[in-house]
């Protein structure tokens, strides 16, 4: 079983629109967790850590699950510019190994 | 200004031709990592290190070789590479759990 899954989409979703992707992850060890996100042939950046508590960043929201091992981001109010790969990350501790969905694609239409 | 450089960006070469990719941070990070990522299977880690002189095998680390003599360099080297190590790379570094990648090296062996 791998350790993090992702439904790959893609996504195609007009202006305006609310998304949600989800994760699950395999380890029930796991620490921290993360959305990433990666343009066409670019490096992966950070998107933002997942909280337990849940946390927002302007028109994203990500939500951890602990018991259900399971992460989700929700984007508000699409731009086009969201179009990309949305990467699922999780650790099982500082200085150990990062385990990388294969990512979800979001195309927003004008 | 803060980053990760790699070189080279792009290489095409011939089964069993030794090649280095250079991987290099002025951020002053401890750990450090190496990528590759391929359609379908996301980014998985190859090696990692934790600090000079520390390194870990990752998910994939057949055929790859590193090493972590300074703080601020971790070449991924290749001793023999086969067909099946063409590859998009990408070296990462970490302050506590956020990871900064490079721009990725786009490896073809022939």
């Amino acid at each position: 079983r791998k350790e993090v899954e992702q439904d790959p989409g893609p996504f195609n979703v007009p202006e305006g629109a609310t998304v949600a992707f989800n994760c699950t992850y395999s380890n029930s060890a796991s620490q921290s967790f993360f959305w990433y996100r990666q343009d066409c042939r670019k490096e992966p950046k950070l998107l933002m850590s997942v909280y337990s508590s849940g946390n927002e960043d302007g028109r994203f929201t990500a939500q951890l699950n602990r018991a259900s091992q399971y992460i989700s981001l929700l984007i508000r109010d699409s731009k086009l510019s969201d179009s990309a790969t949305y990467l699922c990350v999780v650790n099982r501790g500082t200085g150990n190994q990062f385990y990388f969905g294969t990512g979800t694609s979001l195309t927003v239409i004008p | 200004e803060a980053q990760v450089t790699q070189n080279p960006r792009y290489l095409i070469t011939v089964t069993g031709k030794k090649l280095t990719v250079t991987c290099s941070q002025n951020m002053n990070h401890e750990y450090m990592s190496w990528y590759r990522q391929d359609p379908g299977l996301g980014l998985r880690q190859i090696y990692y290190s934790m600090n000079v002189e520390v390194t870990d095998k990752g998910d994939v680390p057949e055929g790859y070789k590193v090493s972590r003599k300074e703080k601020r360099n971790f070449p991924l080297i290749l001793e023999s590479p086969s067909p099946n190590q063409t590859s998009l790379y990408f070296c990462a570094t970490s302050w506590g759990s956020e990871q900064y990648f490079g721009p990725g090296t786009r490896l073809t062996v022939t």
